[in-house]
């Protein structure tokens, strides 16, 4: 069964410093790995999507890197700012049996301290 | 953009009732979803749907059942609701299961 956990729980960084959190998976059989934010009472906002075969996707400030073989993936977030506060959770996709069968991680809450 | 919307962000019902959450999306997706997010247990899989009346089982569908008449509409209903089904309710859709998911803002379910 896959496992999915994010550590750590929570962050708490200055305005402009560069972060990077982390989303550890146990079992590399993954079609997809989605980033989202998540604002308190929210629902949930999709950053980026990297497919299997890739190693990195990027978008503005954000760039998310995958290592299947080592079951890991990485939100980079550079020179974070108070409106990047929010519980940041990664999810995974499998690659047989039951694609819709999304793992999805406890979240790391970020805090930008202004 | 996507827009996938729920009928109501928060609502409060008794132990009891009968419980209807609607979600809409306007991107013509074939896939939608119901999750329930929990403080320390994350998001779990309750239905989901691949195409109009089509429905399979999550990973905890106990009390719950779906109807999906209309490819944009997904209903979660709540036969009869019990307090330990109090919960923030999250729909998403996707246009294949190979997508990327888009979540609607949530229903803050309260049971009493």
């Amino acid at each position: 069964k896959q496992e999915v956990t994010q550590i750590p729980a929570a962050l708490s960084v200055p305005e402009g410093e560069n972060l990077v959190l982390n989303c550890s998976f146990t079992d590399s059989a993954i079609y997809n790995l989605q980033w989202f934010r998540q604002d308190p009472g929210k629902g949930l906002t999709s950053l980026l999507l990297i497919q299997s075969s890739q190693r990195e996707q990027t978008s503005g400030r954000l760039n998310a890197s995958l290592d299947k073989s080592s079951g890991r993936s990485t939100l980079y977030i550079a020179a974070s700012q108070p409106g990047d506060s929010a519980t940041y959770l990664c999810a995974v996709r499998p690659n047989s049996g039951g694609y819709q069968k999304v793992t999805f991680g406890t979240g790391t809450k970020l805090q930008v301290i202004p | 953009d996507v827009k996938v919307t729920q009928s109501s962000r928060y609502l409060v019902k008794r132990t009891g009732e009968k419980v209807f959450l609607e979600c809409v999306q306007d991107m013509d997706h074939e896939n939608m979803f119901w999750y329930r997010q929990d403080p320390g247990l994350g998001l779990r899989l309750i239905y989901f749907s691949y195409d109009v009346k089509m429905k399979e089982k999550g990973d905890i569908p106990e009390g719950y059942s779906v109807s999906r008449e209309k490819k944009e509409r997904f209903s979660l209903i709540l036969e009869s609701a019990s307090t330990n089904q109090t919960s923030m309710y999250l729909c998403a859709s996707s246009f294949t299961i190979y997508n990327e998911q888009f979540f609607g803002p949530g229903t803050r379910l309260t049971v009493l």
